[in-house]
């Protein structure tokens, strides 16, 4: 089966300027997340989606990131204005279903956006 | 709060050496423990989970909740071993991965 797809791959901003990036999931793959990985650290939720509704966006910084998934399938995060410290890996990952069985469902993970805030 | 700690950032062993990757979490419940890896120029993957109690590509990993820890094992490691190994945790189904910080693993002849 075809993986998760994201692009760009990388991206050079300045600061204040703004930057989005693409997710495609595995195909029927219900829930959607999108983390955050600075360099040194493991990668850090920033929204999950089940469908087209955010399950969990508690972590997310709402006065400069947003996303959205609307048709339920792909998703798109931005930053605006973007600063230094949101450098970092942006990775998504998809799941079959919120884990109905009682089990949380493997997810599986893009390649990641990289991104470098001059 | 919820945390995963791995306390080494690298680890670096010889062919055929004994390995174990540490990791220790916060969490009251019963959550669910995962190992994932990222070999170079690759994605992240799910390389075992402690319900599943069994062993890929050599690893095996008990989680022990007197001590909440899920320490990786492989009694013989392989040069093609080496990657980043991440701990991380879930604490109910459907939630997003809490991860650790990391361990680099590096296996060499």
């Amino acid at each position: 089966e075809a993986g998760v797809a994201q692009s760009p791959r990388y991206k050079i901003i300045e600061k204040r300027q703004s930057v989005a990036f693409w997710c495609n999931p595995i195909s029927g793959h219900a829930t959607l997340y999108w983390y955050q990985q600075i360099l040194g650290q493991g990668p850090k939720l920033l929204i999950q989606f089940q469908n087209n509704g955010v399950v969990d966006d508690s972590q997310l910084p709402k006065d400069r990131f947003s996303a959205e998934r609307l048709k339920g399938v792909d998703s798109t995060l931005k930053i605006q204005p973007a600063k230094l410290e949101d450098s970092a890996v942006y990775l998504c990952a998809s799941s079959l279903n919120l884990g109905l069985a009682g089990l949380q469902e493997t997810q599986y993970f893009g390649p990641g956006t990289r991104l470098l805030v001059l | 709060a919820q945390r995963v700690t791995q306390p080494e950032k690298l680890l670096s062993v010889f062919k055929g050496a004994p390995v174990e990757l540490k990791c220790n979490y916060s969490y009251s419940g019963s959550p669910e423990l995962f190992w994932y890896v990222q070999y170079s120029r690759q994605r992240l993957q799910l390389l075992l989970r402690h319900i599943s109690r069994e062993s890929i590509k050599g690893f095996t990993a008990d989680l022990n909740k007197g001590e909440t820890s899920f320490h990786l094992k492989k009694p013989f490691a392989q040069e093609e071993d080496s990657a980043m190994y991440y701990c991380a945790l879930s604490n109910q189904a459907g939630t997003a991965l809490i991860f650790g910080k990391g361990t680099t693993l590096s296996v060499s002849s």
